[in-house]
């Protein structure tokens, strides 16, 4: 089945590390989006790429890292500069321009 | 980043009864998105409004894009247990990144 997957599903960050989620997709989409949720609130982009090699930075870019080597996929790294990297993570997708948005089922980061 | 004005909160309703949540911005959109998330989950699309004016049914959900371009509703009539979850509104501007700003999410519990 075509999709977009998130892995891990739950993660565990010790103080100090770095740790990188997982978003794939076989949708064959150009555009993909990493997003924050916490408790309660809408979801804040981190970081998006419209294409191969490209990303720009979003509304909360500080404490995170991305690369995007290969269409389907785009890897999000929370480093040690994120002081409160405890949240759920989703990943999202777009195909053309016009069509919306298609999320992961996210991964949950908590801190040990 | 800007959010989008999401209200209710949240809703505790009986299951029949109908419902309606909506969303306002001080900004222009061209696309507005409705998503539900379910606990643990990723969002899942709705509902997509493309054009001021446009209403537009899935089922039992009925959403609107305002003739403003700057608010947008969503109903949901005849509620079922199954309709408990997060609703999320979601703007789409111009440009050439397509981001989208999300509302805060109307948590929906229905009581059988």
């Amino acid at each position: 089945d075509g999709g977009i997957t998130q892995s891990p599903k739950y993660l565990f960050r010790k103080e100090g590390q770095n740790v990188t989620l997982s978003c794939e997709q076989n949708l064959n989409h150009d555009a993909m989006y990493w997003y924050r949720q916490d408790p309660g609130q809408g979801l804040r982009l981190i970081y998006y790429s419209q294409i191969v090699n490209d990303f720009q930075k979003g509304d909360i870019a500080e404490g995170y890292s991305v690369s995007r080597e290969k269409k389907e996929s785009f890897p999000l790294t929370v480093t040690s500069a994120q002081k409160n990297p405890t949240a759920f993570y989703l990943c999202a997708s777009r195909g053309t321009d016009l069509l919306p948005q298609h999320f992961g089922d996210g991964t949950r980061l908590s801190i040990l | 980043g800007q959010q989008l004005n999401q209200s209710p909160q949240s809703m505790f309703i009986q299951e029949g009864e109908d419902v309606s949540m909506n969303c306002t911005s001080s900004s222009i959109f061209n696309t507005w998105l409705w998503y539900k998330q379910d606990p643990g989950e990723g969002p899942v699309l709705l509902i997509a409004l493309y054009k001021a004016g446009e209403l537009t049914s899935n089922g039992r959900l009925t959403a609107q894009f305002g003739i403003t371009r700057k608010d947008s509703f969503l109903n949901i009539s005849a509620s079922i247990p199954s309709d408990v979850g997060i609703y999320f509104c979601a703007g789409q501007g111009g440009g050439s990144n397509y981001k989208l700003t999300f509302g805060k999410g109307t948590l929906l519990t229905v009581n059988p």
